[in-house]
This record gives structure tokens, sequence and C-alpha cells, in this order.
């Protein structure tokens, strides 16, 4: 089976600009969450989906949005980008809400220059 | 929320087993995971605990007390490809807003040694 694939795998933009960053789950895994890594760091908890309802929040300001498709894929956008929004964006694939692994896609590293 | 605690360094030989500790103050706990990520790449799921005990999984096992608040992952018969970071997460609780929410430490650099 295939596991959580993310699309682009690097991705450079300029500072203002909008960027959105694609992730498909295991096949049967219904969440999908963003997390935002920096070098030297732990990732950062961003979004949670689950039957494509959010069903949990991190501490980003307002420019960072997800949503999730009927067929479980997820969007992440990131509007007015900043320099420090420069990281590795992974996407997590989880089968249930609050139940069994988490598996990371490979990631997107995004570079804001 | 959630602290958690793990050494930021260590160093051991091709060979040996190596013990990595992890440490955690939570407001909700629904499940402890260890991660193995190599520079520049994504991490790799190793390990899972939900319950105090030990779950092994070939030359990876983790351990749990829920009580202390505290979870080892330990490596036997190192090799030189298990030189990465190794990141401890717990998962919020339901009740306390995170559903599948991971809180992770900052890792620990480990280095393998002939």
């Amino acid at each position: 089976d295939a596991g959580v694939t993310q699309s682009p795998t690097h991705l450079i933009k300029t500072r203002g600009q909008q960027v959105t960053l694609r992730c498909s789950p295991i096949s049967g895994h219904k969440s999908v969450s963003w997390y935002q890594q920096v070098l030297g760091q732990g990732p950062q908890f961003i979004f949670q989906y689950y039957e494509k309802e959010e069903r949990g929040r991190g501490n980003f300001p307002d420019r960072f949005s997800a949503r999730q498709f009927p067929n479980y894929s997820s969007e992440l956008n990131v509007n007015a980008l900043l320099l420090g929004d420069s990281a590795l964006y992974l996407c997590a694939s989880s089968w249930g809400q609050g139940k069994g692994e988490q598996y990371f896609g490979p990631g997107t590293r995004l570079t804001v220059t | 929320g959630q602290n958690i605690d793990q050494p930021t360094e260590m160093t051991a030989t091709e060979g040996a087993i190596v013990q990595i500790n992890c440490t955690y103050q939570t407001s909700g706990f629904n499940g402890l995971f260890w991660y193995q990520q190599h520079a520049g790449e994504a991490p790799t799921f190793l390990s899972y605990n939900v319950l105090d005990g030990l779950e092994e999984k070939g030359r990876f096992s983790s351990f749990l007390s829920r009580s202390k608040g505290y979870s080892y992952l330990l490596l036997k018969e190192l090799q030189m490809k298990d030189s990465a970071s190794y990141l401890c997460a717990v998962r919020d609780g339901i009740l306390t807003g995170g559903g599948n929410k991971l809180t992770f430490g900052t890792g620990t650099q480990l280095k393998v040694e002939l």
C-alpha cells in the first residue's frame, strides 16, 4: 500500500506570496494533521482534520488555513508569506480520531525569500 | 498544555545498546509516540504506547509509565544507520481538545560510532 504522499517536494516563494500544499493520506485513513518543522526543533502542530471537519488548531496565525476533501486528501494554505514560514511542512495520516498510529509523509520543504 | 523533555545528544558504539529517555507533563494523555528522523527527511514511525509496559519491535523497544510521566526507547545491536534524531511525542487526550494532536520534544540526536 502507498504511504502518505505530499506535493510538491520543494517550493521557493517570495515574501507576500501565497502557497498551497497538498497531502493524500494512507488508504483507509480518515484523519490528516499538518505540522511545521523548523531546523533543530520538533514538529509543531498546525491543524487536524477528521471526516472533513477541523478537529484541532495549533497556535498559528490566521494566515494559515486548511481543508479536507471528501476523498480525505487535504490542502494547507499559507497567505502573505513571511521569511519565518520557511520550514518543512509535514502531513500525518491516521485512521481514527484519537486512536492508532500516525504516519508522516515525506514533507514539503518551503523556502521563502 | 504539554511539556516534553529528552536529552539533546547521545553517543553510542556500534553493536551496543542505548536507551533514550523522555519525560512529560501533560494536561491530557492519549498515547506516546517515538519517531526516527534522519537529517533532511520526514519522521519515520517507530512505536506507540498507550498503556503502561514494554512494546518490542525487532531491535527497538519502547516503555511507558503513565504514573511517572516517563518513557524510554531502547535500541539494541546498534548500527551506523541508526545515527539520527529520535523524537518523543505525546498525543493530547480527546477531552483536552487534542484528538490527534501530537506535541513533540526537540529530539535526541544519536551518533553511532565504530
